[in-house]
């Protein structure tokens, strides 16, 4: 069975820029998530999908933030623009429920300069 | 919201000794608890995870306890390898039971 796949691995900007990251989750799996992990720290949730619908993005900052999980499946992820503060690993997992358990991609190392 | 948190933040073990790993959390209704392993450059991996009517489950070398009363729940692994190196985190479903939330993590050591 294939895991999450992300993409890029890794991405260094300018701040101010914009930058969007891509997942695929494993498939048949309905709930997506987003991750952020700055070195050192947990995961923290940015947002959940359920299929193409949003459950949880409390945690995401939508000025800047964005997440769409158009058809269920793939999702992508952007920041637009970027700050400093934004570099962190962004993880992206998925689950076949909501109950049941999640497994992460490699995530994308991003770096703002 | 609920709130995870994960001590010791570093251990150093020799190799074939015991480690263990203590979380606690604040939301009583929490009812799922995984631990996961991240390695340097790869997303977190889940080892072993718990719910909340069980008390204790192994799997060879590593056993998860769980004590809803005091709200605390453990990581041991036994007869360590130097491959347990990683970096350890704790998590717990926050309170609309969905996505989970995360320790700091515990960064472990084995050295032969």
């Amino acid at each position: 069975e294939a895991g999450v796949a992300q993409s890029p691995r890794y991405k260094i900007i300018e701040k101010r820029q914009s930058v969007a990251f891509w997942c695929n989750p494993i498939s048949g799996h309905a709930t997506l998530y987003w991750y952020q992990q700055i070195l050192g720290q947990g995961p923290k949730l940015l947002i959940q999908f359920q299929n193409n619908g949003v459950v949880d993005d409390s945690q995401l900052p939508k000025d800047r933030f964005s997440a769409e999980r158009l058809k269920g499946v793939d999702s992508t992820l952007k920041i637009q623009p970027a700050k400093l503060e934004d570099s962190a690993v962004y993880l992206c997992a998925s689950s076949l429920t909501r109950s049941t358990e999640a497994f992460f991609g490699q995530g994308t190392r991003l770096t703002v300069v | 919201g609920e709130n995870v948190e994960q001590h010791p933040s570093t251990l150093s073990v020799q190799e074939g000794d015991s480690a263990v790993i203590k979380c606690t959390y604040s939301d009583s209704a929490s009812n799922y608890f995984p631990w996961y392993k991240q390695e340097l450059g790869k997303g977190p991996q889940l080892i072993i995870d718990i719910r909340s009517n069980v008390g204790e489950k192994k799997d060879q070398r590593i056993a998860v306890t769980l004590n809803k009363t005091a709200k605390h729940f453990s990581l041991h692994i036994t007869e360590t390898q130097p491959e347990d190196s990683a970096v350890y985190f704790c998590a717990a479903h926050n309170q609309a039971g969905t996505a989970l939330i995360f320790g700091k993590g515990t960064t472990l050591s084995v050295s032969s």
